[in-house]
């Protein structure tokens, strides 16, 4: 069955970028069937949908990070890739990749989460 | 934006049942999805296109919707359904997460 795992410096400089990579197996980043997306949770609170791609590169965007997140894709090592432009310290959060079904809105698959922290 | 809200607990004896309500907006026009979330675990979808259960969901999870409002119950609740549950819905090409709910079965 398909798995994802994130990836990624665990530790970011406020004001840097933050770059995690969501690696799939099981599955394929070429199929027509999923959308891959990003989702976020400070400790303790609640999730936050970051955004999503498709295998043809169309992405959305929560408006809520004013344009900072930036999400590819890269269909040779099945993997996509989230970066987050000038963090602060609000950008803490464990970060989970996951699958999208077309048409079903829901998100069926996720990863295990990554911690990021960012200190100054 | 838009918004969901949740109540942020619940409460419900081991055997009984559980209703966590989701309520925003126009909701009746929106396919409603809802997750489990263990302490340090991932969340696990249960519900999808408000009241689909993806194997693998016990059959005792049911989603319904009224109006502006949908419900995930939990019948026969279980220790082991402990939680925070979210429920998620789409504003265009925006995903919203409601605010969860924290299930405690006591």
């Amino acid at each position: 069955q398909v798995q994802l795992r994130e990836s990624g410096p665990g530790l970011v400089k406020t004001s840097q970028t933050l770059s995690l990579i969501c690696t799939v197996s099981g599955g394929s980043t070429h199929s027509t069937s999923y959308y891959w997306t990003w989702i976020r949770q400070p400790a303790g609170k609640g999730l936050e949908w970051i955004g999503r791609i498709y295998t043809s590169g169309s992405v959305n965007y929560n408006p809520s990070l004013k344009g900072r997140a930036s999400i590819s894709i890269d269909r040779s090592k099945n993997q996509f890739s989230l970066n987050l432009r000038f963090v602060t310290a609000a950008d803490a959060a464990m970060y989970y990749c996951a699958r999208e079904e077309l048409g079903s809105d829901g998100l069926d698959v996720w990863g295990q989460g990554t911690t990021v922290t960012v200190s100054s | 934006s838009y918004e969901l809200t949740q109540p942020p607990s619940v409460s419900v004896s081991p055997g009984q049942t559980a209703s966590l309500t989701c309520s925003g907006d126009n909701l009746k026009d929106k396919y409603v999805s809802w997750y489990q979330q263990k302490s340090g675990q991932s969340p696990v979808m249960v519900i999808f296109h408000d009241k689909k259960r993806p194997s693998g969901t016990p059959e005792r999870f049911s989603g319904s919707k009224s109006g502006n409002t949908a419900t995930l119950t939990i019948s026969g609740t279980q220790t082991l359904d402990e939680s925070d549950f979210y429920c998620l819905a789409w504003d265009g090409s925006t995903a919203i997460f409601g605010g969860g709910t924290k299930l405690t079965v006591l």
